[in-house]
């Protein structure tokens, strides 16, 4: 079954302290991952994604196949990080998008 | 501004009355979907639309209607409401599937009594 987890409800660092969301994902064929963001009072955006191999605001995120994993990582955190995000999944040959249950980022100065 | 609308914002019901939530985008967008958030659960998807006059059944479609006459418009439509149903309720819009970066709109938060 398709699914992607994301482990910790709540994660919170000082600022300047290394952050990484941990996304796991069960998918049996060649997935597209991405990392969507809502920071307060906006809506759910797109931070970044696997096959672009961005980095926004940042943030980096690397694939692993063999841990089907999707991390999302920034060295030094800013207050501004604050915010929801949720990993998400589609397979390249359907149209759904399969989304884990979010982890909320709280950076403390 | 390219976006995505929705309406009502807010709306609370009682059950067994019908009632539609707007979508509309203004990109020519030819995918887009529903979505429920509820605490602890992410979001799941509803229903999805490829294009004009082609839907499809997401994760969790009971209860739910939609249809797709337009292009840039693509209602929920509720036919009887249960208070399970009271969730926020995302659309969203991308050019042309769930690989390509979705755009979302403001949310609608739905309460049935």
């Amino acid at each position: 079954a398709q699914r992607v987890t994301q482990p910790e409800k709540l994660l919170s660092v000082f600022k300047g302290a290394p952050v990484e969301l941990k996304c796991n994902y069960s998918y049996s064929g060649s997935p597209e991952l991405f990392w969507y963001v809502q920071y307060s009072r906006q809506r759910l955006q797109l931070l970044l994604r696997h096959i672009s191999r961005e980095s926004i605001k940042g943030f980096t995120a690397d694939l692993n196949k063999g841990e089907t994993s999707f991390h999302l990582k920034k060295p030094f955190a800013q207050e501004e990080d604050s915010a929801m995000y949720y990993c998400a999944l589609s397979g390249r040959s359907n149209y759904q998008l399969i989304w884990g249950a979010g982890t909320k980022l709280i950076i403390k100065p | 501004e390219a976006q995505v609308t929705q309406n009502p914002r807010y709306l609370i019901t009682v059950t067994g009355k019908k009632l539609t939530v707007t979508c509309s985008q203004n990109m020519n967008h030819e995918y887009m979907s529903w979505y429920r958030q509820d605490p602890g659960l992410g979001l799941r998807q509803i229903y999805y639309s490829m294009n004009v006059e082609v839907t499809d059944k997401g994760d969790v479609p009971e209860g739910y209607k939609v249809s797709r006459k337009e292009k840039r418009n693509f209602p929920l439509i509720l036919e009887s409401p249960s208070p399970n149903q009271t969730s926020l309720y995302f659309c969203a819009s991308s050019l042309a599937g769930s690989y390509n970066e979705q755009f979302f709109g403001p949310g609608t938060r739905l309460t049935v009594l």
